[in-house]
């Protein structure tokens, strides 16, 4: 049982690149979740999905793209990298209904 | 717009002492929610507080929430080195079919001999 799992864990781009992260998890959830953790900012969500095919915006969701295909994985696009989405990436699942969230391992992204 | 306060944002204190994290959020929300971070690492969960008065412990941490005044406190009841680390609150409002965290900006905390 891997958890959640983040690859990878770190990348370079140069501006205007496009990558995806990847996130898959291996415990069944229904809801996954990306944040981007910037120094005194704390977290924050870009992207959720409360299940396969069903996807939202988070608090800042600009120049990301998600899809879920799978329960299984929940890919995060760049679609044109800028030095702003410098940044650590972490990708989180849970359950539905009142139950905690498991963050993955993290993907630190710089934008050069 | 949901809004999580945290503070203080840093704190240095002594092993042995005891001290106090709080966590306030501007809207009502269903559940409340405590992480350790050490540098460089992932989120570990601590706590899930989901009714007012709800009160959770964990060796020397412990957790409590009152939903009217919209406020959790994390207690640290004689620090030790190891509890270094910072901390985070989040909540969530998952109304109308929403989720994902709000999180606060976290308290960095370092617990000195």
């Amino acid at each position: 049982n891997a958890g959640v799992t983040q690859t990878p864990k770190f990348q370079v781009l140069k501006t205007g690149q496009s990558m995806t992260l990847q996130c898959a998890q291996d415990m069944n959830h229904e809801y996954m979740s990306w944040y981007r953790q910037d120094p005194g900012m704390g977290l924050r969500l870009i992207h959720y999905s409360v299940g396969a095919g069903i996807t939202d915006q988070g608090e800042v969701p600009n120049g990301y793209n998600v899809s879920r295909s799978t329960t299984e994985d929940f890919p995060l696009r760049l679609l044109s990298a800028a030095p702003s989405q410098t940044s650590v990436y972490f990708c989180a699942s849970r359950f539905q209904g009142y139950t905690e969230a498991f963050f993955g391992q993290g993907t630190r992204l710089t934008v050069v | 717009e949901l809004k999580v306060e945290q503070n203080p944002l840093f704190l240095s204190m002594q092993e042995g002492k005891n001290y106090t994290i709080y966590c306030n959020y501007s809207t009502t929300s269903d559940r409340l929610y405590w992480y350790r971070q050490d540098p460089g690492k992932s989120l570990e969960s601590l706590f899930v507080l989901l009714s007012n008065g709800a009160v959770k412990q964990e060796g020397r941490l412990m957790a409590s929430l009152d939903t009217k005044a919209r406020l959790s406190t994390l207690h640290i009841t004689a620090a030790v080195h190891d509890l270094s680390a910072t901390y985070f609150c989040a909540v969530t409002y998952s109304g109308g079919g929403a989720d994902g965290l709000t999180f606060g900006k976290g308290t960095h905390l370092i617990i000195q001999p």
